[in-house]
Order: C-alpha cells, then sequence, then structure tokens
C-alpha cells in the first residue's frame, strides 16, 4: 500500500544520545514535512523541504537537523537529545512544493528521552 | 505569525446527534483550510479542506464553513456515528513555497451511543 513509512515506531533514548528517525514515501511527491505533537499544543512543524536538494526551518526547529538527498527520503536528526524533545514525531508529505495542499501522514514514532 | 485557535478541546455529542468544531485564525492572508482526523496511534488522516474562494463546501456527512471576514472556519458532522469518535484537527496556511501550516491544538470528540 502506498503511503509513509516511518522508524522505529518508538524508542527510548538516553539524554545526550544522537538519533535519527527515519521517513520514506512511495508516492513521488515533492514535499515533505516533520512535526511533533505534544499533549495540548496539537501538531507543530519543526522542518521542512519543498523538494529533494532543498530544507527550510518550521515552527520549533532548535536541536533537530534534516536532509533531502532524494525525492523519497526524509531523515530527521536529534544531535544530542534533551528530554524537552521527548514526543510523537510524525512525517508527512504532499504532492506539489507548499502546503496548500493535502498532506498524508505517517503513523508517528514515539520517542522518549530519559 | 499565523496563530490558530480552535474549540472546543473535549466534544461529547450523542450519536445521530451534530457536532461543531471551530477554529479563528489570524492571519488574514491564509487561504487554505484543511481538517484531519487522527485515530488512537495513527496518523492523521484529512477529511476535508476548503480554499478561500469558496464559502462552504460538503462531503457526506462532514461539512466545513469559511467565513473570511471573521476569520474563522468550522468543521460540521451530522448523523455522528461511533467511527467519529476521534480527535479533529483543524489548519491554516498561505500558499508560497516558503510559508508554512499551522495547525489548531485538536479537538477530543466522543460519541456516546
Amino acid at each position: 500500500i502506498a503511503g509513509i513509512t516511518q522508524a522505529p515506531t518508538s524508542q527510548i533514548l538516553a539524554a545526550g544520545r544522537r538519533m535519527t528517525l527515519r521517513c520514506t514515501q512511495d508516492m513521488r511527491h515533492n514535499a515533505m514535512y516533520w512535526y511533533r505533537q505534544d499533549l495540548g499544543l496539537g501538531l507543530r512543524l519543526i522542518h521542512y523541504s519543498n523538494t529533494a536538494g532543498t530544507t527550510g526551518k518550521g515552527e520549533v526547529p532548535d536541536g533537530y537537523s534534516v536532509s533531502r538527498a532524494n525525492t523519497d527520503d526524509f531523515p530527521l536528526t536529534l544531535a544530542s537529545a534533551v528530554p524537552s524533545q521527548t514526543s510523537v514525531y510524525f512525517c508527512a508529505s504532499s504532492p506539489g512544493q507548499g502546503p496548500n495542499q493535502p498532506q498524508h501522514f505517517g503513523d508517528g514514532t514515539r520517542l522518549s528521552i530519559l | 505569525g499565523e496563530n490558530v485557535e480552535q474549540h472546543p478541546s473535549t466534544l461529547s455529542v450523542q450519536e445521530g446527534d451534530s457536532a461543531v468544531i471551530k477554529c479563528t485564525y489570524s492571519d488574514s492572508a491564509s487561504n487554505y483550510f484543511p481538517w484531519y482526523k487522527q485515530e488512537l496511534g495513527k496518523g492523521p488522516q484529512l477529511i476535508i479542506d476548503i480554499r478561500s474562494n469558496v464559502g462552504e463546501k460538503k462531503d457526506q456527512r462532514i461539512a466545513v464553513t469559511l467565513n473570511k471576514t471573521a476569520k474563522h472556519f468550522s468543521l460540521h458532522i451530522t448523523e455522528t456515528q461511533p467511527e467519529d469518535s476521534a480527535v479533529y484537527f483543524c489548519a491554516a496556511s498561505r500558499g508560497s513555497s516558503a510559508s508554512k501550516i499551522i495547525f489548531g491544538s485538536g479537538t477530543r470528540l466522543s460519541i456516546r451511543p
């Protein structure tokens, strides 16, 4: 079934460790996004990519980095994890560039930083 | 920057009744307003969207209305069913590649049998 695959589904990580969350889509969508979801705050955009080779900062980019080497993959890296990064992380994609179109979401990665 | 407020945060309705969720936005240049449904343990899924050149859009039991003057939009679900129980998110964005979509904080809808 076409869609977005996120890995891992959950992870417990010690503070200070480096972690990469993986996201792969098979829909050939141009734009991809990373969000974090915290209780009572909804979804907040971390980073986005309008097309392969480009990335941009969202609402809460500090402590995170992304890369977009090809159309399908959009990994999110926490260089040195801190407890405030405990959250559920969602990757999403949309067909064209820019956010003015429906986004397709993965099922998330639940990350706990101890 | 853009701010989106969503109300209520929780909503409980009797099966068969209607449910209404409201959102207000701050950026008058916003022109795309999607609604997402999120079931437990899953990612959000688009259920309906509306663009600023349209005042209302319907899809079976779901409808969205937009008031650009007042800068608010609403989700209406009629004849609610148990499978409508979920968290619903509204969002607003404007259409340049450098702009971002802002989500509301969500409404947890429960349908009472």
